[in-house]
């Protein structure tokens, strides 16, 4: 069955500090990947999605079919990157299955 | 555009009591989706739907019905309400398959 995994609940940086936040998927068929944020009192939003390859607010992730892995990644992480980071993947052409999130902290 | 809106904000029900979660969406969006998230999990899908008349069961769907009878509009029925369904509800939709999905505020539901 598909799952995701985002394997830490809560990641506090300083702020300036790489960011790292980890996704690992299980999937059968061919993966596509999402990462959601929700920031504090606002919807869940789409941040971005492997196959448009492009970086939002800084941040990229690469899809890595051998490791089953999408991580995110920022250089320098900033104070309004502090949110909810959700791991997703598509399955059978329009479902979602979703990680259990991972707090991002940045701290001053 | 308002988007995706969902009623109500808050609600406790008692075991065994029915009720029904709203949602509007004024994107014209064909596909619809509501999605359970229990603490500290992950969001499940319980229905989704292709377009008005069309509905079809996600992961999740034991305990409750859908019906999509507009294209703005896709509630969802909890019949008998149990504790395991208490949770937060989130109703999304997307244009298409494969493009973004939008989210609702969502629901925060207790039943005891």
């Amino acid at each position: 069955a598909q799952r995701v995994t985002q394997p830490e609940k809560l990641l506090s940086v300083f702020k300036g500090a790489p960011v790292e936040l980890k996704c690992n998927y299980s999937y059968s068929g061919s993966p596509e990947l999402f990462w959601y944020v929700q920031y504090s009192r606002q919807r869940l939003q789409l941040l971005l999605r492997h196959i448009s390859r492009e970086s939002i607010k800084g941040f990229t992730a690469d899809l890595n079919k051998g490791e089953t892995s999408f991580h995110l990644k920022k250089p320098f992480a900033q104070e309004e990157d502090s949110a909810m980071y959700y791991c997703a993947l598509k399955y059978y052409g329009n479902k979602l299955v979703f990680g259990a999130g991972t707090i991002l902290r940045v701290k001053s | 555009n308002a988007g995706v809106t969902q009623t109500p904000k808050f609600r406790i029900l008692k075991i065994g009591q029915s009720m029904t979660l709203q949602c509007t969406q004024d994107m014209n969006h064909n596909y619809m989706y509501w999605y359970r998230q229990d603490p500290g999990m992950g969001l499940k899908l319980i229905y989704y739907s292709v377009g008005a008349g069309i509905t079809d069961k996600g992961e999740v769907p034991n305990g409750y019905n859908v019906s999509r009878s507009t294209t703005e509009d896709f509630p969802l029925r909890l019949e008998l309400a149990a504790p395991s369904q208490t949770s937060v509800y989130f109703c999304a939709s997307s244009y298409s398959s494969s493009k973004e999905q939008y989210f609702g505020p969502g629901t925060r539901l207790t039943v005891t």
